[in-house]
């Protein structure tokens, strides 16, 4: 069974500051990995995911994430927030061999002035 | 292109109505799936299909029916809505990695 835990419900963050968002996952096979961002009252948004290759990955918004296998983690960083990130963070993985995606709980982030 | 489209937006049901969540998209992707998510538990599957004529349970099937006529379209429907199935439901599509996402249903139940 696959599962993904992402370890803080909540990130407050001063503007213009570094903020990392954690992903953990829990899977017996090969997994593609994802990180989703939803603005209020909005649908999904791809951000980033890691399918194979690099494992630092890119993505838009200046967001970036990191997968480590043998720690199984898909953290997401961005060195600079600014207040129009303010928004909900969702990792979530896929089994590479079909379509079974689990999200985690999501992260709240909260971008102060 | 208009992806995935789902309507309505937002509906207020009563306890015992029935409702159907329309999903649509137009890129010719084998898979569809619905979710609901709800404060604290990201998104769960309901209900998924592979192709037109094949559907499957997700984690969370239970008080939803789906059906899968042509590539384009699948709808999800509660016979009998409850009060806990509050929640706001997306339709996803995928030809490969990534999914992509309607932008929700907002269904209220009372």
């Amino acid at each position: 069974a696959q599962s993904v835990t992402q370890l803080d419900s909540q990130v407050p963050v001063f503007e213009e500051a570094p903020v990392e968002l954690r992903c953990n996952y829990s899977s017996s096979v090969s997994v593609y990995l994802f990180w989703y961002v939803q603005y209020p009252n909005q649908g999904l948004q791809l951000l980033l995911k890691y399918l194979s290759g690099s494992t630092l990955v890119k993505g838009i918004n200046g967001f970036e994430a990191e997968f480590n296998k043998s720690q199984t983690s898909f953290h997401l960083r961005k060195p600079s927030v600014h207040i129009s990130d303010t928004a909900e963070y969702l990792c979530a993985v896929t089994n590479t061999g079909g379509f079974k995606t689990i999200f985690g709980a999501g992260t709240r982030l909260f971008v102060k002035a | 292109n208009a992806g995935v489209t789902q309507t309505p937006k937002f509906h207020i049901l009563k306890t015992g109505q029935s409702m159907t969540l329309q999903c649509a998209q137009d890129m010719n992707h084998g898979y569809l799936s619905w979710y609901r998510q709800d404060p604290g538990m990201g998104l769960r599957r309901i209900h998924y299909s592979v192709a037109a004529g094949i559907t499957d349970k997700g984690e969370v099937p239970d008080g939803y029916n789906v059906s899968r006529s042509n590539t384009e379209d699948f709808p999800l429907r509660l016979e009998s809505a409850a009060p806990s199935q509050t929640s706001v439901y997306f339709c996803a599509s995928s030809g490969s990695q990534p999914q992509h996402f309607g932008d929700g249903t907002r269904l209220s139940i009372l």
